[in-house]
């Protein structure tokens, strides 16, 4: 049972246009988000977080919103880079830790130059 | 030092074999955790070490024996695998304290293969 799905597998963007990565979770009890980078040979590196008291925010180029209602997140990348081609993950976690980390199933994003 | 080191990056090993896989992070984090990535997978969760005590195993065999030996070290003993246990384990450490700080720092990860 995918508690986190990401469900595009794959995206390609043309440089400079925005990136939208979408994320949808079933768990309820999860209250924090998380998006991780990660490249080829490399461990996931994190990117951006929110909680569930927000619905958005904010880290130069990349913006993270959160549709509590709809259980919907997504990550913004704007402008895309050629540095941002990478596989892209969603995680999530219940409150009180960050020690029960579920992730998603990840989106590759190829930015086109 | 803001790194997660793994060795070794590859290990190839038989059913029979026993091996281990560390981990070494220099950041003060008290809290580090094994994953297991299959390939087109997300990583799924193995073990949480807090405060050098095992405070989640997720159902794990016991052919998989963790060990934290002090707080900047993480071993994952392996012995008697299948070759269905080949994949990437990823360790991670977090400066968690009870709360949610988000980030995790993972190493480049080992990648197992069981023959």
């Amino acid at each position: 049972d995918q508690q986190v799905k990401q469900n595009s597998p794959s995206l390609s963007v043309q440089e400079g246009r925005i990136s939208i990565l979408n994320c949808d979770y079933t768990n309820s009890m999860f209250d924090y988000f998380l998006w991780y980078k990660k490249y080829p040979a490399e461990g996931p590196t994190f990117l951006i977080s929110i909680s569930s008291i927000k619905d958005k925010n904010e880290d130069g180029r990349f913006t993270v919103f959160l549709n509590k209602s709809a259980k919907h997140l997504s990550l913004h990348i704007v402008p895309s880079q050629p540095g941002d081609s990478a596989v892209y993950f969603c995680a999530a976690t219940p409150s009180g830790g960050n020690e029960k980390l579920t992730f998603g199933t990840g989106t590759r994003l190829t930015i086109i130059p | 030092d803001t790194e997660v080191t793994q060795t070794p990056k590859h290990l190839v090993m038989g059913m029979t074999n026993k091996k281990s896989l560390k981990c070494e992070q220099h950041m003060g984090h008290r809290a580090m955790y094994w994953y297991k990535q299959k390939a087109k997978k997300p990583p799924e969760l193995m073990f949480v070490y807090s405060y050098e005590k095992l405070s989640i195993n997720e159902s794990v065999p016991s052919r998989f024996s963790p060990e934290c030996p002090n707080s900047s070290l993480l071993n994952l003993h392996l012995h008697a695998l299948q070759p269905e246990d080949s994949a990437l384990y990823l360790c991670a450490s977090s400066s968690w304290t009870g709360a949610n700080t988000g980030e995790l720092f993972f190493g480049e990860g080992s990648r197992l293969t069981v023959l």
